[in-house]
């Protein structure tokens, strides 16, 4: 069975600094993808960034970029230029490539705190 | 509809009674899926609809929750007997069919069952 470590439970960044949140996972699928999600109070979650495990170039969108090691199997986000709008609970996620649906396997989740 | 929309927002229901929560899907979308989040925890994977029939039902926890889907869209998770830890924020969000890459899964704002 696929798992999903985050090993941060809590990270705090002052603004406008960059801040990376680390995530492992365990599988032994080679196709597959890996998505940071966003869950603010609100509850709900909102896809951040995503990428595709056959891909080697880091997936990057706008000031968030990830860090793919396939062969450590870990999965980093960092977060350039923090805003306060940052401030949320991220989650690391996989999900089975291929024509498999889309289950969603979580970490645990690290509370991210913005400072001003 | 315009998102993924749950009801109620939050419900606290007594120890043994029968709760329903319901999920409306985006219009079009095949796919839907449950996730329970307990306190601090990530999100745990309950059942996968495609259509109306449930092709994994792997992470439903005991056979007093059960999930039906009707006309391929709305959805309603019944638990029966509450217990005190099916206390937890319950999710669901759907998606087009398929698992490809680009198949964005869509969250609703879930709902907080608290069983006092």
């Amino acid at each position: 069975a696929q798992t999903v470590t985050q090993s941060q439970p809590e990270m705090s960044v002052q603004e406008a600094e960059t801040v990376t949140l680390s995530c492992t996972y365990d599988t032994s699928e080679s196709d597959y993808y890996l998505f940071w999600y966003k869950q603010p109070p609100s509850r709900q979650m909102i896809l951040v960034i995503r990428q595709e495990a056959y891909k080697q170039q880091n997936a990057t969108e706008n000031r968030f970029s990830v860090n793919f090691q396939k062969a450590a199997k870990s999965f980093s986000l960092k977060i350039s230029d923090s805003q306060l709008g940052d401030a949320a609970m991220y989650f690391c996620a996989y999900r089975a490539g291929g024509t498999s649906y889309g289950k969603l396997t979580f970490g645990q989740g690290t509370i991210l705190t913005v400072h001003p | 509809g315009a998102g993924v929309s749950q009801s109620p927002s939050n419900k606290v229901t007594e120890k043994g009674k029968d709760v329903e929560l319901r999920c409306d899907p985006i219009s079009g979308h095949t796919a839907l899926y449950w996730y329970r989040q307990s306190l601090g925890q990530g999100l745990e994977f309950l059942i996968y609809f495609q259509g109306n029939s449930a092709p994994d039902k792997s992470g439903l926890p005991s056979d007093r929750f059960s999930a039906e889907r009707t006309g391929g869209s709305v959805s309603t998770l019944t638990i029966q007997r509450t217990q005190q830890e099916d206390s937890a924020v319950y999710l669901c969000a759907s998606s087009r069919a398929g698992g490809g890459f680009n198949t964005e899964a869509f969250f609703g704002q879930g709902t907080r069952l608290t069983v006092v």
